[in-house]
């Protein structure tokens, strides 16, 4: 299985909104609705923002927001926020045997 | 709220195994799914596997071959065992609670760093 495939980076200023893309296949994201997103800052452990798609983790804004067209899903980060630097993850299941696969990854910037 | 804590050696030597635990605090080990998820250096995450309250187990078909995880209800920990490592095993190695076997993983642990020396 192979990951999924993210931009590896994303820049915005402040207050402005930007869109990270993960894109995979029929096998995942296409495939099924078991899309997840998480915030990673230098040092820390991942952090869930949005699952199955669109839904959002208990406490996180609601300028995050998670959206699915095809093969390929989408975070977005609105209003931004300089503590919204950090890397984000996208996640699916993937189906054959279970599987669940991530994208590598995209480094986010508050300019 | 539950809470992960992952334990185990920080160095571990080619060709052995590396062997972590993950203690849960704050709920119940049963009746869920739970994740060892790692990240190589200043890379990005690959999940490891999972294994259920009851014991099942799901492996990342290209690990599956090195990989054994285990469950013990009766201390809320789960293991990781992972035989003839290289230092392509290097990584922090996270815990995570799976909603699985489809869903996401929320909470993690802090993470762990095992190295090991080429």
């Amino acid at each position: 299985q192979s990951a999924l495939t993210q931009p590896p980076s994303a820049s915005g200023s402040p207050g402005q909104s930007v869109t990270i893309s993960c894109t995979g296949t029929s096998d995942d994201i296409g495939g099924y609705n078991y899309v997840s997103w998480y915030q990673q800052h230098p040092g820390k452990a991942p952090k869930l923002l949005i699952f199955e798609v669109t839904k959002r983790a208990s406490g996180v804004p609601d300028r995050f927001s998670g959206s699915k067209s095809g093969n390929t899903a989408s975070l977005t980060v609105s209003g931004l926020q300089a503590d919204d630097e950090g890397d984000y993850y996208c996640n699916s299941f993937a189906g054959t045997n279970n599987f669940v696969v991530f994208g590598g990854g995209t480094k986010l910037t508050v300019l | 709220q539950v809470q992960l804590q992952e334990s185990g050696p920080g160095l571990v030597k080619p060709s052995e195994t590396l062997s972590l635990m993950c203690t849960v605090s704050g709920g119940t080990i049963s009746y869920h799914y739970w994740s060892w998820i790692r990240q190589p250096p200043g890379k990005g995450l690959e999940w490891i596997g999972y294994v259920l309250y009851n014991g099942n187990t799901n492996y990342n078909p290209s690990l599956r071959s090195r990989v054994t995880m285990s469950v013990d209800t009766s201390k809320n920990q789960f293991s990781l065992n992972l035989t003839s490592v290289t230092a392509a095993d290097t990584a922090v190695y996270y815990c995570a609670r799976h909603y699985g076997p489809v869903g996401y993983f929320n909470p993690w642990g802090q993470g762990t760093l095992v190295t090991v020396p080429s």
